[in-house]
């Protein structure tokens, strides 16, 4: 498996800002994504990072909200833009290191925004 | 519709007893993937366990067994002699695709709650 280091592990931030989490992986990797968990809820895809090129988002998703970058194997950020309450939530990195491997996760990050 | 889904908010089980967390999934692929993790209190997500759909045998991975009932579409998780800590949220996750073209993107349930009392 993969150590995947998110940072921040936790935030608390007000309204109208923006934060941007990092995501760092100690080998490099195929496919890295970010997944938010709202309170009390299942994990729900963001987008796929791709490396080099634009994020692959999901539905209910876009990229000026939480755009994206990837300039390596190695590394992935995710920026929270313009936060409501409502993005409250755990944002979690995620990695597989080759098709048909399970996905490993970072820690998490815990956003409140007030 | 839902693709992944977990009939348990909350499971209550005694140490060192047996637990089955219930997980059934509907998919028109005949190639996924079901995965199982677990999430404490602290927030990480671990993985606990593998099953592909073309896996003859039952996956096993130390006190976790995963009761695959592919005609049934059900996936449950068997955890045996239960521990203090396994006490945590427990995800069920599927992904299609899984042989060739898989995009590894996972689809969860809503998890199960599991409180191990002593």
């Amino acid at each position: 498996s993969a150590v995947i280091s998110q940072k921040p592990s936790r935030d608390i931030c007000q309204r109208g800002t923006s934060l941007t989490i990092q995501c760092q992986v100690d080998s490099q990797v195929t496919m890295m994504f970010w997944y938010r968990q709202q309170p009390g809820q299942s994990l729900t895809l963001i987008a796929t990072a791709n490396q080099g090129s634009e994020a692959t988002y999901e539905s209910g998703f876009v990229i000026d909200k939480f755009p994206i970058s990837r300039p390596n194997l190695t590394f992935s950020t995710l920026t929270v833009s313009n936060m409501s309450p409502e993005d409250s939530s755990i944002y979690l990195c995620s990695v597989s290191l080759s098709y048909n491997s399970p996905l490993h996760f970072g820690n998490g990050t815990r956003l409140t925004v007030t | 519709a839902q693709k992944i889904t977990q009939t348990q908010p909350g499971m209550f089980v005694q140490e060192k007893e047996a637990v089955t967390l219930d997980c059934t999934y509907d998919t028109s692929d005949p190639s996924y993937g079901l995965f199982w993790y677990k999430q404490p209190s602290s927030g990480e997500m671990i993985f606990l366990i593998y099953q592909g759909s073309y896996d003859q045998q039952n996956a096993t991975e130390g006190r976790y067994s995963l009761n695959f009932q592919k005609a049934r579409k059900s996936a449950n998780l068997v955890i045996s002699a239960s521990q203090l800590g396994d006490s945590a949220m427990y995800f069920c996750a599927m992904r299609e695709g899984e042989y060739g073209g898989a995009t590894n993107k996972l689809i969860f349930g809503t998890g199960t709650l599991l409180a191990v009392q002593p």
